[in-house]
């Protein structure tokens, strides 16, 4: 049983271009979530997704940033002119159910923006 | 919304030693309460977890312990070895299950 997958593991990026980060979840997983980890810092929250919606979309910056998770296909986190500040360790993971419980971690993908 | 704060920052035992991490939580509707592991550089992995029905738990050499009405929990490592050296983070979810809040993360270094 494959875990949860992430693409690409590293992404380097000029300011002002876009990046764009995908993640499948683990079979039979539908709730997808998005966090993204400065260096030496914690995870922070970005949005949950379930398919075709997003229910909590509180962690999102408000411009640049934006997440779909289609029917069919990976999760896709969308950031558009970045800048050195988005720099980070993005992590998504997935759950089973909703309504809480365990959810597990994708390797993530490193941004690095020069 | 739900803060989490997490002590020590860092962490130094000696092999064999029992390592422990609290953290607190403001968000008192918050009902489940998972543990991370992450070594550098990789994912963080789920170790344990607990919800707030129990007060305790234990898998092998990790135990969690939740107090509900002082809204803290701890994370206990007996027997520790080289290997359990890593960053450990607690967090806890909102009763929605939308989402979860980290602590700041605890270094630990366990030398042999």
């Amino acid at each position: 049983n494959a875990g949860v997958m992430q693409n690409p593991r590293h992404l380097v990026r000029r300011r002002g271009q876009e990046a764009r980060l995908r993640c499948s979840p683990m079979k039979g997983h539908s709730h997808v979530y998005w966090y993204r980890q400065l260096p030496e810092e914690g995870l922070k929250f970005m949005v949950y997704l379930q398919k075709e919606n997003i229910i909590d979309e509180s962690g999102m910056p408000k411009e640049r940033f934006s997440a779909e998770f289609p029917k069919e296909g990976p999760s896709i986190l969308r950031i558009q002119q970045v800048v050195r500040g988005d720099s980070a360790a993005y992590f998504c993971a997935s759950s089973p159910r909703a309504g809480g419980g365990e959810q597990y971690f994708g390797p993530g993908t490193r941004l690095t923006v020069t | 919304g739900e803060n989490v704060e997490q002590h020590p920052s860092t962490l130094s035992v000696q092999e064999g030693d029992s390592a422990v991490i609290k953290c607190t939580y403001s968000d008192s509707a918050s009902n489940y309460f998972p543990w991370y592991k992450q070594e550098l550089g990789k994912r963080p992995q789920l170790i344990i977890d607990i919800r707030s029905n129990v007060g305790e738990k234990k898998d092998q050499r990790i135990a969690v312990t939740l107090n509900k009405t002082a809204k803290h929990f701890s994370l206990h490592i007996t027997e520790t070895q080289p290997e359990d050296s890593a960053v450990y983070f607690c967090a806890a979810q909102d009763a929605a299950g939308n989402k979860l809040t980290f602590g700041g993360g605890t270094r630990v270094l366990v030398k042999p």
